[in-house]
């Protein structure tokens, strides 16, 4: 499995946009990116997830460069209630299992 | 619709004792996953059942460790002889056939003393 890699901490304000960004040089061909967010005392919850080139939702946008061997995720104008940590995950997809990392703790401050 | 719900929501037991730890998963969600949390770490897989039968128990650590899925939908995680190291969340989560996207529960935070 591709192993990630992910600032332990960011910190941001309110209205800011944040960009998270996550290495993954050993990426293989096969391997989607697929982000996840935690807030605490809950169980992780899908944001995004994309293959190459960017990927935008109603939550978030997901850039990957050409050789896929990072990813940015980008959270847009975020709010108090974006405070939450932040799994940046590569693997097959599918019925495969999720492989998490520490993630990125993100603070928003007023 | 219901999410995935995990009972009890908390546990506390003594080292040694027997406990069994439930998730109900969003219904017609044919996989179900089990991972384990510890504090300040991400979600550790466990074990994963697609329908009735364990497609991958390479997570669970030892054999006091088991799990079970008889109807294809609630599942039971049974842990004997509980350890202080076992202390952790454990989140279930669920997954349709047509997504990636897996539906976590709240967990169940397992403290044993």
């Amino acid at each position: 499995l591709a192993k990630t890699t992910q600032p332990i901490s960011m910190d941001s304000y309110e209205g800011q946009e944040v960009n998270i960004t996550c290495s993954h040089n050993n990426i293989a061909t096969n391997d989607y990116i697929t982000w996840y967010q935690q807030f605490p005392s809950q169980g992780p919850r899908f944001i995004i997830q994309g293959y190459k080139t960017k990927v935008t939702n109603e939550v978030a946008s997901l850039f990957i460069p050409a050789d896929r061997k990072s990813s940015t995720l980008s959270l847009p104008r975020v709010s108090l209630s974006d405070t939450a940590v932040y799994y940046c995950l590569v693997g097959e997809g599918g019925y495969s299992t999720l492989t998490f990392g520490k993630g990125t703790m993100l603070l928003v401050s007023p | 619709g219901a999410g995935v719900s995990q009972t009890p929501s908390n546990k506390v037991t003594e080292k040694g004792k027997y406990v069994e730890l439930r998730c109900d998963p969003i219904s017609g969600h044919t996989a179900l996953y089990w991972y384990r949390q510890s504090l300040g770490q991400g979600p550790e897989f466990l074990i994963y059942f697609q329908g009735t039968g364990a497609a991958d128990d390479s997570g669970l650590p030892n054999d006091r460790f088991f799990a079970v899925r008889p109807e294809g939908s609630v599942s039971t995680l049974k842990i004997q002889r509980t350890e202080r190291g076992d202390s952790a969340v454990y989140l279930c989560a669920s997954r349709s056939g047509t997504s990636d996207e897996q539906y976590f529960g709240p967990g169940t935070r397992l403290t044993v003393t």
